[in-house]
């Protein structure tokens, strides 16, 4: 079992959806979490960055992370074209400079 | 503020030669780690340099080392290449302070294809 997973897709909508992207990880010592974003033939870019539980909300993306169930989501809300995008979740545990990757889940945003 | 740069964007090598791939970070990023990214295993870590020494390193056979300069520039090498080294290669780097608020900022990367 790999300590991130995450459900590959691909996941299409229609402009203007709210997006739900999540993950599921088993490793207790995991405290930091982030989301990145990789367009085609990019390198990940990161998006949100929190630490332990709660949320975390920016402009139209928030970050949810819930220690107790070991569950990470996105949201994306008004959805555009820019959005289609493979988005990846990642984890670290504290004092680690190593990240685990989920596999990324492709978002098409259909105009 | 410039970011990660990678060179070469794209490599095409055959099966038993050998690669360098090349890697400077964010200017003032001490660290910098590699990930190998494929289809079928997503991004895995494979190390991190710091302070011109390996720091960690991810469960990839000796063929896959790197070395950091003083610069913090970073250099990987693949020896006795694979079919299935075929892989986009990752670098990123980070500040690597005492702060537990660390972000990893990646580059393009590197598109290597093993005929």
């Amino acid at each position: 079992q790999k300590e991130v997973e995450q459900d590959p897709g691909p996941l299409s909508v229609p402009e203007g959806a709210i997006v739900s992207l999540n993950c599921t990880y088993s490793n207790s010592a995991f405290q930091y979490f982030m989301w990145y974003r990789q367009y085609s033939r990019k390198g990940p870019e990161l998006l949100m960055y929190t630490y332990s539980s709660g949320n975390k909300e920016d402009g139209r993306f928030t970050a949810q992370v819930d220690k107790s169930s070991k569950y990470i989501s996105l949201f994306i809300r008004d959805s555009q074209p820019s959005d289609s995008a493979t988005y990846l979740c990642a984890s670290r545990s504290a004092g680690s400079y190593q990240l685990t990757f989920g596999k990324g889940t492709k978002l098409s945003v259909i105009p | 503020k410039a970011g990660v740069t990678q060179t070469p964007r794209y490599l095409i090598k055959t099966r038993g030669q050998q690669v360098t791939l090349s890697c400077s970070p964010i200017s003032g990023h001490r660290s910098v780690s590699w990930y190998q990214q494929t289809p079928g295993q997503g991004l895995q870590f494979l190390f991190e340099y710091f302070s011109e020494t390996q720091r960690n390193k991810g469960n990839f056979p000796g063929r896959f080392s790197g070395r950091q300069f003083s610069n913090s520039r970073s250099e990987m090498n693949v020896s006795t290449l694979e079919l299935g080294d075929s892989a986009l290669y990752l670098c990123a780097s980070q500040l690597r302070t005492a702060s537990t608020n660390e972000k990893l900022f990646f580059g393009s990367g590197t598109q290597l294809s093993v005929l």
